[in-house]
């Protein structure tokens, strides 16, 4: 159990344009869902919590006009990268929080910029 | 600040082998700790947690990791390592003040014949 599925596994994109991710709970709803940003060799970096109703909430520096999250389901948290830029290429992942304290991790998002 | 260091970048172990990733928090109660493990190009797994009790947890594939409060420490080992080990592996702490997670830097692991 404990399945998040994340959408698409790979994309690349022109400079300017926008991508969305999806991220889901197949086996569980999640009120709470996370969208983390991993550079090559580093560790994960918290970009924004996403609350099922509510406006997500972006951690300091991250640009939420840049980084829009809905999350508008219980199953479903999506992160748009608007107007992307080559610096916005990383691997981008998701995770939904199935019972308080434990976050469950969806597959990352690899996205590039050309 | 609140913060998880994991002092070993890079590992490189035999096949077989025992294996111990260490792991130390700074935090100013006892948190709730994690061990998560990510494949190349995947997501994170998670291996094991600890949130109080028993201070040597059992997780999924062979490992376990004990908590030792008197070190801040919550180190994982493996007593023989398979090549199919070969990752990265993240511990991280539950940030009460924030609801966050707070992951550690990583230790990349490489398993050699």
């Amino acid at each position: 159990g404990a399945v998040v599925s994340q959408h698409p596994s790979r994309v690349i994109c022109k400079s300017g344009t926008s991508v969305k991710i999806e991220c889901r709970s197949l086996d569980f709803q999640a009120t709470t869902m996370f969208w983390y940003r991993q550079f090559p060799k580093q560790s994960l970096m918290l970009m924004a919590t996403s609350n099922e109703g509510s406006k997500a909430t972006y951690e300091q520096g991250v640009e939420k006009d840049k980084f829009l999250i809905n999350h508008a389901s219980l199953t479903l948290s999506t992160l748009t990268v608007t107007s992307a830029h080559p610096e916005d290429s990383s691997f981008y992942i998701c995770s939904a929080l199935r019972e308080r304290y434990e976050q469950y991790f969806g597959p990352g998002t690899r996205l590039t910029v050309t | 600040a609140q913060s998880v260091t994991q002092p070993d970048i890079h590992i490189t172990v035999s096949e077989g082998a025992s294996l111990e990733l260490r792991c130390n928090y700074s935090y100013g109660a006892t948190p709730y700790l994690f061990w998560y493990v990510q494949s190349p190009g995947q997501g994170l797994q998670l291996l094991l947690k600890y949130f109080s009790g028993d201070t040597l947890v059992q997780g999924i594939k062979g490992f376990e990791a004990e908590f030792k409060r008197s070190q801040s420490s919550f180190n994982l080992r493996k007593p023989s390592v398979h090549w199919s080990d070969a990752a990265e592996y993240f511990c991280a702490a539950y940030n009460f003040g924030n609801e966050k997670l707070t992951f550690g830097t990583g230790t990349r692991l490489t398993i050699i014949p």
